[in-house]
């Protein structure tokens, strides 16, 4: 079964400073891979996805990540940091079933940005 | 657009109680999906829908959790006998189809406490 890590629970950043957000997954063949933020008291909203396409995908808000196949990673980034990106962000990897494909999320790292 | 709703946003019951969580799904979407987040973790599925069909409920804990579906648009999840354990938010999500391709959009959750 797939799985996806997340370095680090919380990672706190200056405003306007580099944000970099780990992930790993466990797969023998590139999945589907994503990344979703939760702003408190809301629903997920994706952020972006890779689907085997370009390796550096590039999503909303100024984010963007970079499938490693030989790291097995995906690390989210984004050069600047805003107060408005202080939020929970889920990394999640697809698993291809026979009917569908299951997404299994990563237990999620707490940004926040300080002033 | 709506997107997907939940009902209601908290619900607060004592052990041993039923409770009813309610998913409308945006409109036209035919895959249904429900998960758990327990705090600091990140989404668990529970069970998908295709249709009015659970095409998988291989995530439901136990038998006194149940889903149902039965035309193919809302959808509520069930749980008998409620315990501490299952405090939780309960997240439902929508997609237009069941492919990796296909973003699941996410609802805010119903926050479930049991004392």
């Amino acid at each position: 079964a797939q799985s996806v890590t997340q370095l680090g629970s919380h990672v706190s950043v200056s405003e306007g400073a580099l944000v970099l957000l780990r992930c790993n997954y466990s797969s023998s063949v590139p999945p589907y891979l994503f990344w979703y933020v939760q702003y408190p008291n809301q629903g997920l909203q994706l952020l972006l996805k890779y689907t085997s396409a370009a390796t550096l995908v590039k999503g909303i808000n100024g984010f963007e990540a970079e499938f490693k196949k030989s790291e097995t990673s995906f690390h989210l980034t984004k050069p600047s940091a805003h107060m408005s990106d202080a939020a929970e962000y889920f990394c999640a990897v697809s698993e291809t079933l026979t009917s569908y494909d299951k997404v299994i999320f990563g237990p999620g790292t707490s940004l926040s940005v300080i002033p | 657009g709506a997107g997907v709703s939940q009902t209601p946003s908290n619900k607060v019951t004592e052990k041993g109680k039923y409770v009813e969580l309610r998913c409308d799904p945006i409109s036209g979407h035919t895959a249904l999906y429900w998960y758990r987040q327990s705090l600091g973790q990140g989404p668990e599925f529970l069970i998908y829908f295709q249709g009015t069909g659970a095409a998988d409920d291989s995530g439901l804990p136990n038998d006194r959790f149940f889903a149902v579906r039965p035309e193919g648009s809302v959808s509520t999840l069930k749980i008998q006998r409620t315990e501490r354990g299952d405090s939780a938010v309960y997240l439902c999500a929508s997609s237009f189809g069941a492919g990796s391709y296909n973003e699941q959009f996410f609802g805010p959750g119903t926050r479930l406490t049991v004392l």
